[in-house]
C-alpha cells in the first residue's frame, strides 16, 4: 500500500540554526503535501502545505520543497527558536479522501 | 464556533468493554474522519465519511465501527476493547470548497486518550 517515510525521527539543533526534515512518498498520484506541528498533548496544526504543481513554498521562516520526480518533499525551518520544539509530521494525500502520514520528527531546539 | 469537539478527553477501559468516542462539529463540514496516533507510527486513518449515511474504511479499520446519521456527528465505536487499541484518537474534518471540491485542509479535534487494560 501507499506509505510515507520520514527522516530523521529526532533532530536537535542549536537556537538560530536551520532544521531540515525529509519525507518520501510512494504513491505517484499524490498531489498535496501538508506539514503539521504537534506540541505535547495538543492537536496537530497545519503549518505549511504544497501542491504538486509547485516546487517550493515559503512562509516566513518555514519553507517546503517538492521534487515530484524523486517523490521527495522537505520542510526547512531557518533561524530556529525554542518555540519551534515539537513533533513535525509530513503527509501525502492519496486520492481524494485518504491522507498517509509520516512517522514524525521530534525537533529539539537547544537554547 | 466550537470547531471539532471530542469527548471524552481521557478514558480507561478493561479488555472486552465497549465504548463510543464522540466527535461533533459545528462547521457544516461534509467530510469527517478518525485517526489513531501511536508512538513512532504517526497518524493512521481508521474510518472516514464524506457525508451523512456514507462511510468507508481507512488503513486500520479492524475493531472499530462508525456510522454517520447527521452532518454534525461521527461517533467511533469499540465493541470489544483490546489492549492494542490503547492510543490517542483524533477526529478530523474537511470542508467543501466554493466550487464543490473537497478542500484539502484537515481540522483536528483535541483528541481522546484511551487506555485499555
Amino acid at each position: 500500500g501507499e506509505n510515507v517515510e520520514q527522516h530523521p525521527s529526532t533532530l536537535s539543533v542549536q537556537e538560530g540554526d536551520s532544521a531540515v526534515i525529509k519525507c518520501t512518498y510512494s504513491d505517484s498520484a499524490s498531489n498535496y503535501f501538508p506539514w503539521y506541528k504537534q506540541e505535547l498533548g495538543k492537536r496537530p496544526q497545519l503549518i505549511i502545505d504544497i501542491r504538486s504543481n509547485v516546487g517550493e513554498k515559503k512562509d516566513q521562516r518555514i519553507a517546503v520543497t517538492l521534487n515530484k520526480t524523486a517523490k521527495h518533499f522537505s520542510l526547512h525551518i531557518t533561524e530556529t527558536q525554542p518555540e519551534d520544539s515539537a513533533v513535525y509530521f509530513c503527509a501525502a494525500l492519496s486520492g481524494t479522501y485518504k491522507y498517509i502520514f509520516g512517522t514524525g520528527t521530534r525537533l529539539k531546539v537547544l537554547a | 464556533n466550537a470547531g471539532v469537539t471530542q469527548t471524552p478527553k481521557f478514558q480507561v477501559l478493561k479488555t472486552g468493554q465497549s465504548m463510543t468516542l464522540q466527535c461533533a462539529q459545528d462547521m457544516n463540514h461534509e467530510y469527517m474522519s478518525w485517526y489513531r496516533q501511536d508512538p513512532g507510527m504517526g497518524l493512521r486513518l481508521i474510518h472516514y465519511s464524506v457525508g451523512a449515511g456514507i462511510t468507508d474504511q481507512g488503513e486500520v479499520p479492524n475493531g472499530y465501527n462508525v456510522s454517520r446519521s447527521t452532518t454534525e456527528d461521527f461517533p467511533l465505536r469499540l465493541l470489544s476493547a483490546a489492549p492494542s487499541q490503547t492510543s490517542v484518537y483524533f477526529c478530523a474534518t474537511r470542508r467543501r470548497g466554493v466550487r464543490g471540491d473537497l478542500n484539502e485542509k484537515l481540522f483536528f479535534g483535541s483528541g481522546t486518550q484511551l487506555s485499555v487494560l
